[in-house]
């Protein structure tokens, strides 16, 4: 069973930082693309950022570019994402998702709560 | 801001279509790209509901339907229940953004 677990998630103030983790299980690491998608409260989603398989590819929306860096590590079956001068704006759910291979996520974790507030 | 336009709110009683209308460009749909389909039930993590534009992943009923021409796609309820009532949201690739983009959502109700 194909699982996704987030952690690192918490109320943080304006510019400060925070690391995400999500825990991969239940299949080949290693054969997809891995991302992150939010979703503010009450709003829609937005994808935040995604990394290919081995790392060498990674590309963000355009307001995290300079702030957010997404990671893995194939080894711990984990990808990351490193958020700093977070905004009032970065209030969200933050999911892990995984690419289902044609640019599309055919699986989500349970998310975890980045609130950014003074 | 979203670059894929839906309809804020559907709704209809048991048993009846609906349709959700799933609005783009040509930078997006247009271009060519493929049109996905997630559902969110309320306080749950989304859903894939269809994937390519119109194929389904294995459990999802084939009440769900999807369908894409020119710069749209349309997602298709048929014979609705009450356990379809959630939010739905069409998911492309962008070329201008070079990014993915999702829809703004759509909010399916069951009178």
């Amino acid at each position: 069973e194909v699982q996704l677990v987030e952690s690192g998630g918490g109320l943080v103030q304006p510019g400060g930082s925070l690391r995400l983790s999500c825990a991969a299980s239940g299949f080949t690491f290693t054969s997809h693309w891995m991302g992150w998608v939010r979703q503010a409260p009450g709003k829609g989603l937005e994808w935040v950022a995604n990394i290919k398989q081995d790392g060498s590819e990674k590309s963000y929306m355009d307001s995290v570019k300079g702030r957010f860096a997404i990671s893995r590590d194939n080894a711990e079956n984990s990808v990351y994402l490193q958020m700093n001068s977070l905004r009032v704006e970065d209030t969200a759910v933050y999911y892990c998702a995984r690419d289902g291979g044609t640019y599309y996520i055919d699986y989500w974790g349970q998310g975890t709560l980045v609130a950014v507030s003074s | 801001q979203s670059v894929l336009t839906q309809p804020p709110s559907v709704s209809g009683a048991p048993g009846q279509r609906v349709t959700i209308s799933c609005t783009g460009s040509s930078s997006n749909i247009g271009a060519g790209y493929v049109v996905h389909w997630y559902q969110q039930l309320p306080g749950t993590a989304p859903k894939l509901l269809i994937y390519g534009n119109s194929n389904r992943p294995s459990g999802v009923p084939d009440r769900f339907s999807g369908s894409k021409s020119g710069t749209s796609a349309s997602l298709a309820i048929t014979g609705l229940q009450a356990e379809d009532e959630a939010d739905y949201y069409c998911q492309s690739f962008d070329t201008s953004l070079s990014f993915y983009v999702f829809g703004t959502g759509t909010k399916v109700t069951v009178l």
